[in-house]
């Protein structure tokens, strides 16, 4: 079965750091997502990704947040200047036009 | 806007018995519905989903729920409980394909031998 990739599976980052976080979207899928979960809370959405631009984001994407899928295969999420609260699991997912919303195994960031 | 609501954040069940968890939904078009299982330091699981087809839906691990538009709910059940499906269920909306998800908090699913 095809599945989202994501890597790495955990990092750890000095407060400040940029983080580039990477995930490898099923290839037919249309739409791309991320989402971060804090220890212990929701699943809150982050972003969505649609025909090289994105199409929603959440009030948590603020301007330290960027998305990008610089080839056909990767979809990135980076952090330019990671703060405490930024530590959380951070999800990608991907998409189809009839509802097939796969996710990935997740990247845990801990901000140090 | 879409939400879900998910009645109790913690279920205790013994093995062997009836596994329910409650969602409700709002939604100011007809909704798509989604229930998923996060084990321990994983990702989201798929268990199943409603797109208005059949009101019943039937996922994996024995598990179905039941779209009830007069009652604005998603009720996940699973007749008879595994130690197994301890873990994290999220209920989730979407209002079109290509839309974000939106997530209930979580109900976190207790297995007592």
């Amino acid at each position: 079965e095809p599945e989202v990739t994501q890597t790495p599976s955990h990092q750890v980052t000095q407060m400040g750091q940029e983080v580039i976080l990477r995930c490898v979207p099923i290839s037919n899928h249309l739409y791309f997502y991320w989402y971060r979960q804090i220890l212990g809370q929701k699943v809150e959405f982050l972003v969505s990704f649609y025909n090289n631009e994105i199409s929603e984001k959440s009030e948590i994407f603020d301007d330290q947040f960027s998305v990008e899928r610089p080839d056909g295969s990767n979809f990135t999420l980076k952090i330019r200047s990671t703060k405490l609260e930024d530590s959380a699991m951070y999800f990608c997912a991907s998409s189809t036009v009839d509802y097939g919303y796969t996710f990935g195994s997740g990247t845990r960031l801990t901000v140090v | 806007a879409q939400s879900v609501t998910q009645l109790g954040s913690h279920v205790s069940v013994s093995e062997g018995a009836l596994v329910l968890l409650r969602c409700n939904y709002s939604s100011s078009v007809p909704p798509y519905l989604f229930w998923y299982v996060q084990y321990p330091n994983q990702g989201l699981q798929l268990l199943l989903k409603y797109t208005s087809a059949a009101t019943l839906v039937k996922g994996i691990n024995g598990f179905e729920a039941e779209f009830k538009k007069s009652e604005t709910s998603f009720h996940l059940t699973k007749p008879s409980a595994h130690m197994s499906d301890a873990a994290e269920y999220f209920c989730a909306v979407v209002k079109a394909a290509g839309n974000k998800l939106t997530f209930g908090g979580g109900t976190r699913v207790l297995v007592k031998p």
